[in-house]
């Protein structure tokens, strides 16, 4: 248990279909981050909410929509996806400040496959 | 820019045995430099971490220092243990407002009985 819930745990999904993830703190932590995780690829930093502003998009396609309503929550909104978007998706959080030093913490993650 | 390099995987081993997994980096500046394990169907936890030159991390019998001359991070343990089993994240943070943290691409390790 590491402080970080994210839900559900698996989703399949059509490629026309909604849906969301997603993702509780209670770490009292005030950023919080959106990492994909493909096979074989090191960790794609997709997200990045620092006291819940958006600070960081890494060129992620419009059909991933994040929202954080507030420091505890984070949502990854899908939308139109493609197959190869099939992956774990995992939040984390952590204090936005201490110079790089501080570590993050990881929720397990949710597998998404999209069909 | 900033990078990480691990070593490729799988590494079996059996049990007992000596682990060392080689992590380099790329960075500007003096990054933070972490060792997370995914166990299987869980998220990541930080292992150890080390935030300057010569610091060794420790921990649950792993170890690493942080070596800036090769820039360097290596993931040691003397003896393996089949629980030990995972997936080894090298990573580094180098700091700003956001603590953003870049990874390599994960060593499996396989401890057999």
């Amino acid at each position: 248990e590491t402080g970080v819930t994210q839900t559900p745990r698996h989703l399949v999904m059509g490629m026309t279909n909604k849906k969301s993830l997603k993702c509780e703190q209670h770490l009292g932590h005030n950023a919080m981050y959106w990492y994909k995780q493909s096979a074989k690829k090191p960790l794609e930093l997709m997200f990045v909410y620092s006291l819940e502003e958006r600070v960081e998009n890494n060129s992620v396609p419009s059909r991933f929509s994040p929202e954080c309503p507030n420091s505890s929550h984070l949502f990854l909104h899908l939308h139109t996806l493609q197959p190869e978007d099939s992956a774990l998706y995992l939040c984390a959080s952590s204090r936005s400040s201490g110079g790089g030093s501080t570590e993050a913490f990881f929720g397990q993650g949710t597998r998404l496959t999209v069909v | 820019g900033n990078s990480v390099t691990q070593m490729e995987g799988p590494v079996t081993l059996s049990e007992e045995a000596f682990l060392t997994i080689n992590c380099t980096y790329t960075a500007t500046g003096y990054p933070s430099l972490f060792w997370y394990v995914q166990y299987p169907g869980e998220g990541l936890q930080l292992l150890l971490k080390a935030t300057k030159a010569d610091d060794k991390g420790s921990n649950k019998g792993f170890e690493a220092t942080y070596r800036k001359e090769t820039t360097s991070f290596h993931l040691e343990k003397g003896s393996v243990q089949v629980s030990d089993s995972a997936v080894y994240f090298c990573a580094l943070n180098y700091g700003g407002a956001t603590n953003k943290l870049i990874f390599g691409t994960g060593t499996l390790l396989a401890v057999q009985p």
